[in-house]
Formats: structure tokens, sequence, C-alpha cells
């Protein structure tokens, strides 16, 4: 199994622009997540899904959009990509709401917004 | 509104020394607590996790945590820590909140560790 991937796994975007990050998981998971992590402000809940066609909002949605098609894919878009936007990304999914289960972790995408 | 501490920003430890790192939460109710590690470069793995039973919970790499319930704390331990421990730790945990269940991190800690 290869787990949560990540795709990319760096980018540079300029002010404006858009761009979309893939997470994809193998596990079978329901609940999918992405987080960003920032310098001294740890983890932090952009969006996350109970189920395939679901979202919800976590702790900083602002700026972001997500989707979820499939059961295993969850997209991360960036409609007008801002420098407050650069961060480390990291997508995780898990079986159950977390209460019971841990959640697994992919590589993480670097971006950064000039 | 609920919180998860820690205490410690950056720990620097010579090879062999132990390691306590701290967390603390603030909630009155049921709670379940993680550790996780993240080594340089790569992504968040779970260390241990405590959902109910012995508070003492044992996790990978020889690492062990404790819950204490009238301290809200669940500090991670190591008696002897190694060069490759050196790694951001982090704790989670989950609370109740309405109908839902909520996960708070900590803001981590990183650990270097002197050969």
């Amino acid at each position: 199994n290869a787990g949560v991937t990540q795709t990319p796994k760096f980018r540079v975007l300029k002010t404006g622009q858009s761009m979309t990050l893939l997470c994809a998981q193998d596990m079978n998971h329901e609940y999918m997540y992405w987080y960003r992590q920032d310098p001294g402000m740890g983890l932090r809940l952009i969006h996350y899904s109970v189920g395939e066609g679901t979202t919800a909002k976590g702790e900083v949605p602002d700026g972001y959009n997500v989707s979820r098609l499939k059961k295993q894919n969850f997209l991360l878009g960036l409609e007008s990509a801002a420098p407050s936007q650069t961060s480390v990304y990291f997508c995780a999914s898990s079986f159950a709401p977390t209460v019971y289960n841990e959640q697994f972790f992919g590589p993480g995408t670097r971006l950064t917004v000039l | 509104a609920q919180s998860v501490s820690q205490h410690n920003h950056h720990v620097i430890l010579s090879e062999a020394a132990s390691l306590e790192l701290g967390c603390n939460y603030s909630y009155g109710g049921t709670v379940n607590l993680f550790w996780y590690v993240q080594y340089p470069g790569q992504h968040l793995q779970l260390l241990l996790k405590y959902f109910s039973g012995d508070p003492l919970v044992k996790g990978i790499k020889g690492f062990e945590a404790e819950f204490i319930k009238s301290k809200f704390s669940f500090n991670l331990r190591k008696p002897s820590v190694q060069w490759s421990d050196t790694a951001e730790y982090f704790c989670a945990v989950n609370f109740k909140a309405g109908n839902n269940r909520k996960l708070i991190w900590g803001l981590g800690t990183s650990l270097a560790v002197n050969p």
C-alpha cells in the first residue's frame, strides 16, 4: 500500500495564480483532511471530508476550496494564491472520526507564493 | 474553549539523556490523546495514543506517555534519546464538542539530539 500520497511535492506560484493539490489514499478511509503547517503555529485544519461527495470547513478555510468526488481522492484548490498561503500542506485520512482512530499523513506539499 | 499546550518549544539534548516533553490540555470531559512525530523532511506519524485503560501508554521506538487526568497532562517520555530521535513532536487531543469530536493540535516541540 502506498498509504497517503500528495502531488506535487513542491510548487512556486505567483500571487493571483491558481492551483490544485491532489491527495490520494488507498486505505479505503472514509475521512480525509487538509492541514497547513506554519512555523510556530502547529497544524491547522483547512477543510475535511467525512465521505465521498461531502466537505466541511475546518479552522482556516478562507481562500481554499475542496472536492471529494471519489472516496480515495481529496483535492485542495487555491483560486487566487496569496503570499499568506505560503505553507506546507498536509493531507491526512482516517477510518472514522479521530475519536477512535489515528490519522495517516501524506508527505506534504511545500508551496511558496511570491 | 478547549486548548492544547506544549510547554517546550525547543529542546536540545545529548545522546543518552532522558526526555520528557510536556502536554497539557484544558477540557473537563472525556478525551483521547495522541503523540505524533515528524522526522526532518518526512510526514507525521503516530508515536502512541491513549483512549482508556492503563494510563501509561507505550509507543514505538521506546517512547511512552502517561495520562494524568487530575493534571490534564499527557507527557511524553523516553529514558535514553538517540540522535535519530531528532524531530518535531506534536501532542493532539480529541475533545467532544457538541455532537461532534474535535481534534486540537499543540504547536509542537522541536527536539535536537546532539551525538
